[in-house]
Protein backbone atom coordinates (compact mmCIF):
# COMPACT_ATOMS: atom_id res chain seq x y z
CA UNK A 1 0.00 0.00 0.00
CA UNK A 2 0.94 3.50 -0.50
CA UNK A 3 2.11 5.40 2.62
CA UNK A 4 1.53 8.80 3.03
CA UNK A 5 3.55 10.79 5.61
CA UNK A 6 2.88 14.15 6.30
CA UNK A 7 4.58 17.24 8.21
CA UNK A 8 5.19 18.30 10.41
CA UNK A 9 2.65 16.85 12.26
CA UNK A 10 1.44 19.77 14.94
CA UNK A 11 2.11 23.47 13.50
CA UNK A 12 1.41 26.51 15.73
CA UNK A 13 0.67 29.47 13.33
CA UNK A 14 0.09 33.44 13.96
CA UNK A 15 -3.07 34.70 12.67
CA UNK A 16 -2.89 36.61 9.69
CA UNK A 17 0.45 34.37 9.22
CA UNK A 18 1.13 32.01 5.91
CA UNK A 19 1.26 28.32 7.01
CA UNK A 20 2.79 25.32 4.51
CA UNK A 21 2.54 21.79 5.16
CA UNK A 22 4.00 18.76 3.56
CA UNK A 23 2.35 15.51 2.18
CA UNK A 24 4.95 12.72 0.67
CA UNK A 25 3.91 9.55 -0.59
CA UNK A 26 5.85 6.04 -0.51
CA UNK A 27 5.00 5.84 -4.74
CA UNK A 28 4.73 8.28 -7.48
CA UNK A 29 0.47 9.30 -7.74
CA UNK A 30 0.60 10.11 -11.18
CA UNK A 31 -1.57 7.85 -12.66
CA UNK A 32 -1.74 5.83 -16.21
CA UNK A 33 -4.09 8.17 -17.69
CA UNK A 34 -2.01 10.92 -16.69
CA UNK A 35 -3.27 12.74 -13.91
CA UNK A 36 -2.38 12.94 -10.36
CA UNK A 37 -4.95 11.71 -7.67
CA UNK A 38 -3.46 14.27 -4.20
CA UNK A 39 -6.23 15.13 -2.73
CA UNK A 40 -6.58 17.64 0.68
CA UNK A 41 -8.97 18.06 3.22
CA UNK A 42 -9.89 19.82 6.69
CA UNK A 43 -11.02 18.00 9.83
CA UNK A 44 -12.45 21.09 12.55
CA UNK A 45 -13.14 19.73 15.97
CA UNK A 46 -16.09 17.44 16.28
CA UNK A 47 -17.07 17.54 12.51
CA UNK A 48 -16.76 15.34 9.45
CA UNK A 49 -13.95 16.08 7.16
CA UNK A 50 -14.12 18.41 4.27
CA UNK A 51 -12.25 18.80 1.21
CA UNK A 52 -10.35 21.48 0.09
CA UNK A 53 -8.62 20.08 -2.98
CA UNK A 54 -8.64 17.54 -5.27
CA UNK A 55 -6.16 16.65 -8.09
CA UNK A 56 -3.14 18.49 -6.09
CA UNK A 57 -4.60 21.85 -6.46
CA UNK A 58 -7.93 22.04 -7.76
CA UNK A 59 -9.94 23.99 -4.77
CA UNK A 60 -13.47 22.41 -4.38
CA UNK A 61 -16.57 25.42 -4.73
CA UNK A 62 -16.75 27.26 -1.56
CA UNK A 63 -12.77 27.12 -0.49
CA UNK A 64 -11.34 30.19 0.18
CA UNK A 65 -8.46 31.27 -2.39
CA UNK A 66 -5.72 31.66 0.56
CA UNK A 67 -5.90 27.68 0.31
CA UNK A 68 -3.15 26.64 -2.32
CA UNK A 69 -2.01 23.17 -3.25
CA UNK A 70 1.09 22.18 -5.26
CA UNK A 71 3.25 19.47 -5.91
CA UNK A 72 4.50 16.26 -8.50
CA UNK A 73 5.24 12.99 -8.07
CA UNK A 74 5.91 11.90 -4.80
CA UNK A 75 5.92 15.63 -2.71
CA UNK A 76 3.18 17.53 -2.21
CA UNK A 77 2.64 20.79 -0.45
CA UNK A 78 -0.70 22.64 1.24
CA UNK A 79 -0.47 26.25 1.95
CA UNK A 80 -2.36 28.53 3.41
CA UNK A 81 -1.58 32.09 2.75
CA UNK A 82 -2.92 34.50 6.14
CA UNK A 83 -3.96 31.90 8.42
CA UNK A 84 -7.92 32.34 10.10
CA UNK A 85 -9.14 31.21 13.11
CA UNK A 86 -11.54 29.16 11.41
CA UNK A 87 -8.30 27.14 9.84
CA UNK A 88 -8.13 25.59 13.17
CA UNK A 89 -8.47 21.56 12.92
CA UNK A 90 -6.97 18.78 11.60
CA UNK A 91 -5.34 18.69 7.72
CA UNK A 92 -4.80 15.78 5.97
CA UNK A 93 -3.69 14.20 2.52
CA UNK A 94 -5.28 11.10 0.83
CA UNK A 95 -3.50 9.82 -2.36
CA UNK A 96 -7.06 7.90 -5.01
CA UNK A 97 -3.94 6.78 -7.36
CA UNK A 98 -3.81 3.58 -6.43
CA UNK A 99 -5.70 0.99 -4.86
CA UNK A 100 -5.98 0.69 -1.70
CA UNK A 101 -6.62 4.43 -0.90
CA UNK A 102 -4.74 5.74 1.45
CA UNK A 103 -4.53 8.86 3.75
CA UNK A 104 -1.64 10.77 6.04
CA UNK A 105 -1.87 10.98 9.85
CA UNK A 106 -2.43 14.62 9.31
CA UNK A 107 -1.26 17.97 10.70
CA UNK A 108 -2.72 19.66 13.73
CA UNK A 109 -3.17 23.89 12.88
CA UNK A 110 -3.37 25.71 16.36
CA UNK A 111 -3.39 29.14 16.80
CA UNK A 112 -0.17 30.77 18.95
CA UNK B 1 -27.50 20.22 0.03
CA UNK B 2 -25.73 16.53 0.06
CA UNK B 3 -26.73 14.28 3.22
CA UNK B 4 -24.82 11.26 3.95
CA UNK B 5 -26.55 9.81 7.04
CA UNK B 6 -25.42 6.49 8.41
CA UNK B 7 -26.98 4.20 10.92
CA UNK B 8 -27.03 0.53 12.54
CA UNK B 9 -23.34 0.78 14.56
CA UNK B 10 -23.52 -0.62 17.93
CA UNK B 11 -22.41 -3.11 19.94
CA UNK B 12 -21.38 -6.57 18.94
CA UNK B 13 -19.24 -9.37 20.14
CA UNK B 14 -16.22 -10.42 18.32
CA UNK B 15 -17.51 -13.06 15.49
CA UNK B 16 -20.91 -11.25 15.03
CA UNK B 17 -22.28 -9.67 12.56
CA UNK B 18 -23.64 -5.84 11.69
CA UNK B 19 -24.81 -4.00 8.87
CA UNK B 20 -24.97 -0.18 8.59
CA UNK B 21 -27.04 1.76 6.57
CA UNK B 22 -26.53 5.24 4.73
CA UNK B 23 -29.07 7.26 3.48
CA UNK B 24 -28.19 9.40 0.86
CA UNK B 25 -29.86 12.63 -0.17
CA UNK B 26 -29.83 16.07 -2.11
CA UNK B 27 -28.00 14.22 -5.31
CA UNK B 28 -28.52 11.70 -7.73
CA UNK B 29 -26.75 8.38 -5.70
CA UNK B 30 -27.08 6.26 -8.89
CA UNK B 31 -24.41 9.05 -11.04
CA UNK B 32 -21.80 8.40 -8.29
CA UNK B 33 -19.41 6.05 -6.76
CA UNK B 34 -19.57 5.48 -3.25
CA UNK B 35 -17.13 4.90 -0.17
CA UNK B 36 -17.10 3.74 3.30
CA UNK B 37 -14.10 5.32 5.23
CA UNK B 38 -13.40 4.14 9.08
CA UNK B 39 -11.42 5.79 11.70
CA UNK B 40 -10.25 3.31 14.79
CA UNK B 41 -9.92 4.78 18.20
CA UNK B 42 -6.47 6.97 18.33
CA UNK B 43 -5.70 6.15 14.98
CA UNK B 44 -5.69 7.50 11.34
CA UNK B 45 -8.48 6.69 8.44
CA UNK B 46 -8.80 3.44 6.47
CA UNK B 47 -10.31 3.63 3.17
CA UNK B 48 -12.67 0.43 3.34
CA UNK B 49 -14.78 -0.06 0.17
CA UNK B 50 -15.81 1.43 -2.72
CA UNK B 51 -18.43 0.73 -4.79
CA UNK B 52 -19.22 1.81 -8.57
CA UNK B 53 -22.42 3.57 -9.77
CA UNK B 54 -24.90 0.80 -10.49
CA UNK B 55 -22.76 -1.57 -8.19
CA UNK B 56 -21.47 -3.48 -10.71
CA UNK B 57 -17.86 -3.40 -8.83
CA UNK B 58 -16.94 -3.56 -5.22
CA UNK B 59 -13.38 -2.59 -3.82
CA UNK B 60 -12.08 -3.69 0.05
CA UNK B 61 -8.81 -3.22 1.48
CA UNK B 62 -7.38 -6.33 2.19
CA UNK B 63 -7.73 -6.62 6.16
CA UNK B 64 -11.74 -6.69 5.37
CA UNK B 65 -12.31 -9.05 2.19
CA UNK B 66 -14.30 -11.74 2.75
CA UNK B 67 -15.98 -10.31 5.59
CA UNK B 68 -17.47 -7.34 4.67
CA UNK B 69 -19.87 -6.38 1.24
CA UNK B 70 -20.64 -2.96 0.06
CA UNK B 71 -24.27 -2.71 -1.65
CA UNK B 72 -26.99 -0.59 -3.03
CA UNK B 73 -30.18 0.47 -3.48
CA UNK B 74 -30.28 2.92 -5.55
CA UNK B 75 -33.62 3.35 -5.77
CA UNK B 76 -34.17 3.97 -2.11
CA UNK B 77 -31.12 6.13 -1.56
CA UNK B 78 -29.06 3.88 0.26
CA UNK B 79 -26.22 2.35 0.64
CA UNK B 80 -25.24 -0.89 3.19
CA UNK B 81 -22.25 -2.57 5.07
CA UNK B 82 -23.02 -6.05 5.88
CA UNK B 83 -19.75 -6.94 8.09
CA UNK B 84 -19.76 -10.71 9.30
CA UNK B 85 -16.85 -12.42 11.40
CA UNK B 86 -16.23 -8.60 13.37
CA UNK B 87 -12.97 -8.59 15.34
CA UNK B 88 -11.58 -5.98 17.77
CA UNK B 89 -9.65 -4.21 14.77
CA UNK B 90 -13.25 -3.35 13.29
CA UNK B 91 -13.95 -1.02 16.03
CA UNK B 92 -14.23 1.82 14.32
CA UNK B 93 -16.20 5.04 13.01
CA UNK B 94 -17.30 4.36 10.08
CA UNK B 95 -18.16 7.30 7.31
CA UNK B 96 -20.22 6.98 4.27
CA UNK B 97 -18.62 9.16 1.72
CA UNK B 98 -19.15 9.98 -1.61
CA UNK B 99 -16.77 9.57 -4.56
CA UNK B 100 -15.56 12.39 -7.12
CA UNK B 101 -12.56 13.10 -8.76
CA UNK B 102 -10.86 9.97 -7.79
CA UNK B 103 -11.60 10.95 -3.68
CA UNK B 104 -14.32 11.52 -1.34
CA UNK B 105 -16.09 14.68 -1.73
CA UNK B 106 -18.65 14.60 1.28
CA UNK B 107 -18.90 12.40 4.67
CA UNK B 108 -21.38 11.87 6.90
CA UNK B 109 -21.28 12.20 10.23
CA UNK B 110 -20.34 8.36 10.71
CA UNK B 111 -21.77 5.46 12.82
CA UNK B 112 -19.62 3.82 15.77
CA UNK B 113 -19.13 0.13 15.73
CA UNK B 114 -17.36 -1.20 18.48
CA UNK B 115 -16.60 -5.22 18.87
CA UNK B 116 -15.75 -6.17 22.44
CA UNK B 117 -16.49 -9.24 24.72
Amino acid sequence: DVVMTQSPLSLPVTLGQPASFSCRSSQSLVHSDGNTYLNWFQRRPGQSPRRLLYQVSNRESGVPDRFSGSGSGTDFTLKIIRVEAEDVGLYFCMQGTHWPWTFGQGTKVEIK
Amino acid sequence: EVQLVESGGGLVRPGGSLRLSCAASGFTLSSYWMSWVRQAPGKGLEWVANIKEDGSERYYVDSVKGRFTFSRDNAKSSLYLQMNSLRAEDTAIYYCARVRKYGVDYWGQGTLVTVSS
